[in-house]
């Protein structure tokens, strides 16, 4: 089955914390995983991506984790920032199939002064 | 490197004419994808296209819509007899094949009166 993203869900965050993002993927086959940021007015940008070989993968101040059991992929946000404040969508995909990259609901999230 | 170039980034139709948008993806790159996101939702897939070639069109309608990308010049994704629930933003992503990074263009923002 495929993801469907709809009305976005939210978080905010006082600056300084930690964010976590969560996301549920569908489609067990699937065995590279991205995370996007989708600032307002501009396109997704590359944060982070990981494969099914993997569980975790750190990044600069990001952290991508990995469930494949339950097929649930999260983004970690350290000492959250103002500039961090977008909409995050994960993605999903086949590796070497012409699937298209899938992407899942996004998560509209706001960081507080 | 310039990345991914949409154009138009804005484009206002009345209803009936057709729209046309313009695609160039990274240097080197033979893979596009196109992508639908309405106000506050995820990205949708629309169609996916190898030089000369459609590999998946399953995400895009079947009337008005077509998308070519030629062995030269920009992919373009057209619509043709524009209705107001064409509004939208479209990007498209190019990826080289290789690798599964996807990287997406700025978009170009359909509103048609």
């Amino acid at each position: 089955g495929e993801s469907v993203g709809l009305h976005l869900p939210t978080l905010s965050v006082q600056e300084g914390d930690n964010s976590i993002i969560n996301c549920a993927y569908s489609n067990s086959a699937s065995d590279y995983f991205i995370w996007y940021k989708q600032e307002s007015g501009k396109g997704p940008q590359f944060i982070i991506d990981i494969r099914s070989n993997m569980d975790k993968r750190q990044g600069q101040r990001v952290t991508v984790l990995l469930n494949k059991t339950v097929k649930h992929l999260s983004l970690q946000i350290a000492a959250t920032q103002p500039g961090d404040s977008a909409v995050y969508f994960c993605a999903e995909k086949q590796s070497g199939s012409a699937r298209q990259l899938t992407f899942g609901s996004g998560t509209q999230l706001t960081v507080l002064p | 490197n310039a990345g991914v170039m949409q154009n138009p980034r804005h484009l206002v139709r009345r209803r009936g004419q057709e729209a046309r948008l313009r695609c160039s993806p990274m240097k080197g790159h033979s893979h596009v994808y196109w992508y639908r996101q309405l106000p506050e939702e995820g990205l949708k897939f629309m169609v996916y296209l190898q030089k000369e070639n459609i590999i998946d069109e399953s995400g895009m309608p079947k009337e008005r819509f077509s998308a070519e990308f030629p062995k030269e010049g920009p992919s373009i994704l057209r619509i043709q007899q524009v209705v107001r629930g064409d509004s939208a933003a479209y990007f498209c992503a190019s990826y080289g094949g290789l690798s599964a990074e996807a990287f997406f263009g700025q978009g170009t923002r359909l509103t048609v009166v």
